[in-house]
């Protein structure tokens, strides 16, 4: 099956600064790439996500980009807040047999991201 | 996005009860799947719930302990059975609705203390 590594666990910026989140996933069959930010004791939410007929996918501060023959995708942040501190999760899936959606998650480790004022 | 729900939002067990939680969504959704997400962890993927049949289930996690039900595109439960302080975690059903053929979205989660 599918495992997606995450990098790192743990990571503090300064406001401002950049972030970076890097992932890794084994099925050469994922084609698809969100990734989630969970706040204390809140639902992940879906911040941006990717599939595989691109390379790079931006809004506004976030970016997110893939590397399909390395097989790895990456988090950017811009411009760091405080708000922006939580942990953020990558994750990836496969279509379903039908082809007509796509199917379960597979996570990454999560990464707790802390901007300091 | 879909508005999803889920009861209870919490709740403290005695060790071998069962509890089932639901969840509902306002629309109907293609996919609905849960998730457990152990303190501190990420989250993984106990079983697809599928509308009108048996569950598939993620290595590790059997029908026995967690039953689930799927009557319909809008409602799921899951029972977690004769539950063990291990059992204690977070369960999270997730949805994929009509409109989008693969944005997942979250349900809050029910918050479970097995004592």
């Amino acid at each position: 099956g599918e495992n997606v590594e995450q990098h790192p666990s743990t990571l503090s910026v300064q406001e401002g600064d950049s972030a970076v989140i890097k992932c890794t996933y084994s099925d050469s069959a994922s084609n698809y790439f969100p990734w989630y930010k969970q706040e204390l004791g809140k639902r992940p939410q879906l911040i941006i996500d990717i599939r595989s007929n691109v390379g790079e996918k931006k809004d506004q501060r976030i970016a997110v980009t893939l590397n399909k023959t390395a097989k790895h995708f990456s988090l950017h942040i811009t411009e760091t807040q405080p708000e922006d501190s939580a942990v953020y999760f990558c994750a990836a899936s496969r279509p379903n047999a039908g082809g007509t959606s796509y199917g379960k998650l597979t996570f990454g480790q999560g990464t707790i991201l802390t901007v300091h004022p | 996005s879909a508005v999803i729900s889920q009861k209870p939002s919490r709740d403290i067990c005695q060790r071998g009860t069962s509890l089932t939680i639901q969840c509902q969504v306002d629309s109907q959704v293609t996919m609905m799947f849960w998730y457990r997400q152990q303190p501190g962890q990420s989250l993984t993927l106990i079983a697809t719930a599928n509308q009108g049949s048996e569950a598939t289930y993620e290595s590790g996690f059997v029908i026995d302990k967690f039953p689930i039900s799927r009557p319909n595109l809008t409602f799921s439960t899951l029972t977690v059975s004769n539950m063990s302080p291990e059992d204690s975690s977070i369960y999270l059903c997730s949805v994929v609705p009509l409109a989008g053929r693969y944005t997942q979205y979250f349900g809050p989660g029910t918050r479970l203390t097995v004592l």
